[in-house]
């Protein structure tokens, strides 16, 4: 069974550049997040998607977007980077059930770094 | 506004011995709760979870406690193995939220 997997592994931008992370949901799973984490924090919301639509979205400016796929894959795309934006990008896939609260699993992110 | 809150950054314990993480949170409508371990380059690995109408869940040598009343919770990790060394995020959700709100994670060292 495979998990949630993530591409590419590592980036180096240049700020201003637009970058874009690709992930697969674990096998069964329809519902993607994305997630950002800076060095020594958790993981910080960026997104969610379901359907093909965001769902919610935590506070990030409108710079990151996203795309869920018919396959339940998705794409993080981050327009005009700053060096602010260099910290590990994970995605995590769930199974959406409004009645309860699901268990996210993660992959194992994409390190970017923004020169 | 950090709504989940690790207050201990670091933690060493002994192989064989109990490690206790702790984990606070401030919003009343959170109502599920994760525990997750990360090692470096690798993405965070579900470990266990409670769900608001429990105070206790057990898994293998893990447990967590839920103090709803003190909006706290505790991992218990009995006994204590060197593959045990990682970062462990405490993370909160409401139902039918999505999202997961984190702590900034507590790192485990287990010496032999």
């Amino acid at each position: 069974d495979a998990g949630v997997t993530q591409s590419p592994t590592h980036l180096i931008k240049t700020r201003g550049q637009q970058v874009t992370l690709r992930c697969s949901p674990k096998s069964g799973h329809d519902t993607v997040s994305w997630y950002q984490q800076a060095l020594g924090q958790g993981p910080q919301f960026i997104f969610q998607y379901y359907e093909e639509e965001e769902r919610q979205r935590g506070n990030f400016p409108d710079r990151f977007s996203g795309h869920q796929f018919p396959n339940y894959s998705s794409e993080l795309n981050v327009n005009a980077l700053l060096l602010g934006d260099s910290a590990l990008y994970l995605c995590a896939s769930s199974i959406q059930d409004r009645s309860s609260t699901d268990t996210q699993y993660f992959g194992p992110g994409t390190r970017l770094t923004v020169l | 506004d950090q709504q989940v809150k690790q207050n201990s950054p670091s933690l060493s314990v002994q192989e064989g011995r109990i490690s206790i993480l702790n984990c606070d949170y401030t919003n009343s409508m959170f109502d599920y709760f994760l525990w997750y371990k990360k090692y470096p380059a690798e993405g965070p690995t579900f470990l266990i979870s409670i769900s608001s109408i429990k105070d206790k869940n057990e898994d293998g040598r893990f447990t967590v406690f839920l103090n709803k009343s003190a909006k706290h919770l505790s991992l218990h990790i009995v006994p204590s193995q060197p593959g045990d060394s990682a970062v462990y995020f405490c993370a909160a959700s409401g139902t039918g939220w999505g999202k997961l709100q984190f702590g900034a994670g507590t790192q485990v060292v287990v010496t032999p």
